[in-house]
């Protein structure tokens, strides 16, 4: 059975503070995305990473830095976490292209005060 | 940019009715994903098209590549059914996800 999971389903940090966030796969996809969820707003990117240490800026990235050093691990940090980043955090796994089916974790509810 | 609309946004009927959710997108796609997310977050998916139609129990999506819009119907809707189902639009640069329809099957 593939699997995404998450370090945490929820998380209180205070502003300032550095947050990391992981997510590990073991279904060997080569592509990994970091979303975020809002009432409202739907399902947004902050990035995506295609392979071991490459990666790239989606539609949010601002505020929100990732590392992938080995290819079933890609991690979410916010720097200096603040309370605008506030949300339900969302990674997911695909393989090949793109556009190809995702799996998802069971997501992070971040709570930042 | 792809531009994903869904409606309804809200959706309320009784066990037994059949259901219908639409998705519109702006440009043209390799591939249309429906996908379910149930309270507490997890979000699975359940259809991949790019052509014609695919049905898996009670679900049926369809996608019509010309008029670039897409529909989950659901038949003999169960409590069970009720959850958030969202569309997503997939091209070169990943998926483009609508806001969701939020689905509520009463007893």
């Amino acid at each position: 059975d593939v699997k995404v999971t998450q370090s945490s389903r929820y998380l209180v940090k205070r502003t300032g503070e550095k947050v990391f966030l992981e997510c590990v796969q073991d279904m060997d996809h080569e592509n990994m995305f970091w979303y975020r969820q809002d009432p409202g707003l739907g399902l947004r990117l902050i990035y995506f990473s295609y392979d071991v240490k490459m990666k790239e800026k989606g539609d949010i990235p601002e505020g929100y830095s990732v590392s992938r050093e080995k290819k079933e691990r890609f991690s979410l940090i916010l720097e200096s976490a603040s309370t605008n980043q506030t949300s339900m955090y969302l990674c997911a796994s695909s393989q090949l292209v793109r556009y190809n089916e995702q799996f998802f974790g069971p997501g992070t509810r971040l709570t930042v005060l | 940019k792809n531009e994903v609309e869904q409606s309804p946004q809200n959706l309320t009927a009784q066990e037994g009715e059949f259901i219908t959710i639409n998705c519109s997108y702006s440009v043209g796609i390799s591939a249309l994903h429906w996908l379910q997310q149930h309270p507490g977050g997890g979000i699975v998916s359940l259809f991949m098209l790019s052509s014609g139609k695919k049905k898996h129990g009670r679900l049926i999506a369809t996608i019509n590549i010309q008029e670039k819009h897409s529909s989950l119907h659901i038949t003999a809707s169960h409590p069970r059914d009720s959850a958030v189902y969202i569309c997503a639009a997939g091209g070169a640069d990943g998926l483009t996800f609508g806001k969701g329809t939020h689905l509520i099957i009463q007893p």
